[in-house]
């Protein structure tokens, strides 16, 4: 089955500092790939997301990184804040497009 | 207000017994579906369904049920045949064809004594 690698599994990050998640990919078709933020006993939302064709997208502190050709893409979260604490996970479409594959989440803790 | 509503929020079931967990969405999407979130392991997908009238198996299909007799309403059954059912239950629609950009419910957590 096709799999969304995501590292690290948890992160813990200074009050100003830059957390910075991981996501790897295997099937070179997928063509988009969100970022989802969940706070504990809520439903996750649509964070960020990006398309191939450009390399990096920002909105405000949050920073997606794109390489196509390691097949990674990355959440960066810019000045963190104790309200970012939260788990993040990325995610991309399966090959028949129909499905979203997501990653198992990282828990961001933001000391304040 | 446009979203997903997802009741109850806490649900308590005894081992033998079927629940039913209720799913509804005004934003006019016609695609819905059912996730299992664990504690580590992420989102699984359990049934999804993209026309009304229409559902398919996710990954995790054993054990649940689903019927989507109106585009607003996806409700899942969780049966006894789920040996290991106590979760987080996350319902999610999206506009057919942008699969990928989906609206998450507020979740049920389902607990067997």
């Amino acid at each position: 089955q096709q799999q969304v690698k995501q590292s690290p599994q948890s992160l813990i990050v200074q009050k100003g500092g830059i957390s910075i998640i991981n996501c790897a990919y295997e099937n070179t078709a997928f063509d988009y790939f969100p970022w989802y933020q969940q706070f504990p006993g809520k439903g996750p939302a649509l964070l960020i997301a990006i398309r191939p064709d450009v390399s990096e997208k920002k909105e405000g502190r949050f920073t997606i990184s794109f390489n196509k050709s390691a097949k990674q893409f990355s959440l960066h979260i810019m000045d963190s804040q104790p309200g970012d604490s939260a788990t993040y996970f990325c995610a991309a479409p399966n090959t028949g497009g129909f499905k979203t594959i997501f990653g198992a989440g990282t828990r961001l803790f933001v000391k304040a | 207000d446009g979203g997903i509503t997802q009741s109850p929020k806490y649900l308590f079931r005894k081992e033998g017994q079927n629940v039913t967990l209720s799913c509804e969405q005004n934003l006019n999407h016609d695609a819905m579906y059912w996730y299992r979130q664990d504690p580590g392991q992420g989102l699984r997908l359990i049934y999804y369904s993209q026309i009304v009238n229409d559902f398919q198996k996710g990954d995790i299909a054993e054990g649940y049920s689903v019927s989507r007799e109106k585009k607003e309403s996806f409700p899942l059954t969780v049966t006894s045949a789920q040996k290991n059912p106590t979760a987080f239950y996350l319902c999610a629609s999206s506009i057919q064809g942008s699969y990928n950009e989906q609206f998450f419910g507020p979740g049920t957590r389902l607990t067997v004594l």
